[in-house]
């Protein structure tokens, strides 16, 4: 089956900095990628996808990723992030061909004042 | 109802017990999943069903760890035995074959284990 990895636990920016989120995946083929953002005490929200086509795909709130095949890296972006981005970012990867969908770890961001 | 549901929403139960913990999913969703987050970490996948195939367990932690999906609609995650690293809160989600890579998740069911 795919597999995901998030290198980053937790990572902490400053209000107004730039993010970026690792993920990297592992799949035999061309898979469907996503990014879940879940906030404190929330459940789990669809931020973007990438099924075909443009490798960077825009999402809601005004967040972006890149798929780079020869990385097998999805990783998100925001180029200036506010404090209600404070929360837990998921990655995941689907198969092609079946609705099977696996998760990473997470990352916790932390946003300063 | 609208979405996802989970029972109960929260449950404590001492060492050595079974729990059984309930997922009804939106109507028409034929792909379920129950997902694990303990505190402090992230989302593990357990088992996933998709209409009448054979369910993917791949995911379960071990032999005291069973779910099964009457009818194709809801779903019930058995423990038996319970331990304390069991303590977690356990997420149920499901998905439209049409909408597939659309995850609508549960309010999570919050296991404790004393």
């Amino acid at each position: 089956a795919q597999s995901v990895t998030q290198p980053d636990i937790h990572i902490t920016v400053s209000e107004g900095a730039s993010l970026e989120l690792r993920c990297n995946y592992s799949y035999g083929a061309t898979p469907y990628l996503f990014w879940y953002v879940q906030s404190p005490g929330q459940g789990l929200q669809l931020l973007l996808k990438y099924f075909s086509g443009d490798t960077l795909v825009q999402g809601i709130k005004g967040f972006e990723a890149e798929f780079k095949r020869s990385q097998s890296s999805f990783n998100l972006r925001k180029p200036s992030v506010h404090w209600s981005d404070a929360a837990e970012y998921f990655c995941a990867v689907g198969a092609r061909g079946n609705n099977d969908m696996r998760f990473g770890a997470g990352t916790r961001l932390t946003v300063k004042p | 109802g609208a979405g996802v549901s989970q029972s109960p929403s929260n449950k404590v139960t001492e060492k050595g017990k079974d729990v059984e913990l309930r997922c009804d999913p939106i109507s028409g969703h034929t792909a379920l999943y129950w997902y694990r987050q303990s505190l402090g970490q992230g989302l593990e996948f357990l088992i996933y069903f998709q209409g009448n195939s054979a369910p993917d367990k791949s995911g379960l932690p071990s032999d005291r760890f069973s779910a099964e999906r009457t009818g194709g609609s809801v779903s019930t995650l058995t423990i038996q035995r319970t331990q304390q690293e069991d303590s977690a809160v356990y997420l149920c989600a499901s998905s439209s074959p049409q909408g597939w890579e659309t995850q609508y998740f549960g309010p999570g069911t919050r296991l404790l284990v004393l």
